[in-house]
């Protein structure tokens, strides 16, 4: 199994539908991130989990819920969006939640395209 | 506030040619970190290398190198007799030294090598 793992790759929705983004890492990481890619713009690094804790919150609309269960699991709930939501969603963990002391490396999952009609 | 800049968007090259990435980055911390990732068709953001603000020395992995200038806060990427499997989109990115220290992408590069 690769080290982290995204579902559904592909997903489509309504602006009134209700789902969910799920990731899972195999790593034994503590820290766990989702960032959103938009065409010709920069990562946008969402929320962080760190030993299951919310610790950041970029000014994420409402209507994106994140949800961390335990260290090896990330949930992004999504409901209400709208098609500028439309995007691909990357989960990445890390050893530790990024820190000078650490490698600093971010292991990345292979996305999932989200489209909103 | 931190701040990478990729000005390239798109390179095209041809096979065994040798390419150069460019990476401006802006901080203000006098420690901070370098990094450049792949991310290939499939999706999923390869870690490529680290940099740590004191190491200047570059750094050449294969056909990978790495040009490390602080005096003109550049970190520039190059390929080496490029191949086909090089095709990807490729991000600099900085993290500052703080302890909420988060990392920081550029807009990325596409580059294609044509056979």
């Amino acid at each position: 199994e690769t080290g982290v793992t995204q579902t559904p790759r592909h997903l489509v929705m309504g602006m009134t539908n209700k789902k969910s983004l799920k990731c899972e890492q195999h790593l034994g990481h503590n820290a766990m991130y989702w960032y959103k890619q938009s065409a010709k713009k920069p990562l946008e690094l969402m929320f962080v989990y760190s030993l299951e804790e919310r610790v950041e919150n970029n000014s994420v609309p409402s209507r994106f819920s994140p949800e961390c269960p335990n260290s090896s699991h990330l949930f992004l709930h999504l409901h209400t969006l709208q098609p500028e939501d439309s995007a691909l969603y990357l989960c990445a963990s890390s050893q530790d939640r990024l820190h000078p002391a650490n490698t600093g490396e971010l292991f990345f999952g292979e996305g999932s395209r989200l489209t909103v009609l | 506030a931190q701040k990478v800049t990729q000005a390239q968007t798109e390179i095209s090259v041809v096979e065994k040619e040798d390419v150069t990435l460019d990476c401006v980055y802006e901080t203000r911390d006098t420690t901070y970190y370098l990094f450049w990732y792949k991310q290939p068709p499939s999706g999923e953001l390869v870690f490529l290398i680290r940099r740590n603000s004191f190491d200047e020395q570059n750094e050449i992995s294969g056909r990978y190198s790495w040009n490390f200038q602080k005096s003109t806060s550049s970190f520039n990427f190059t390929i080496t007799a490029s191949q086909v499997v090089d095709s990807a989109v490729y991000f600099c990115a900085l993290s500052e030294g703080g302890a909420n220290s988060k990392l920081t992408f550029g807009k990325g590069i596409t580059l294609s090598v044509r056979p």
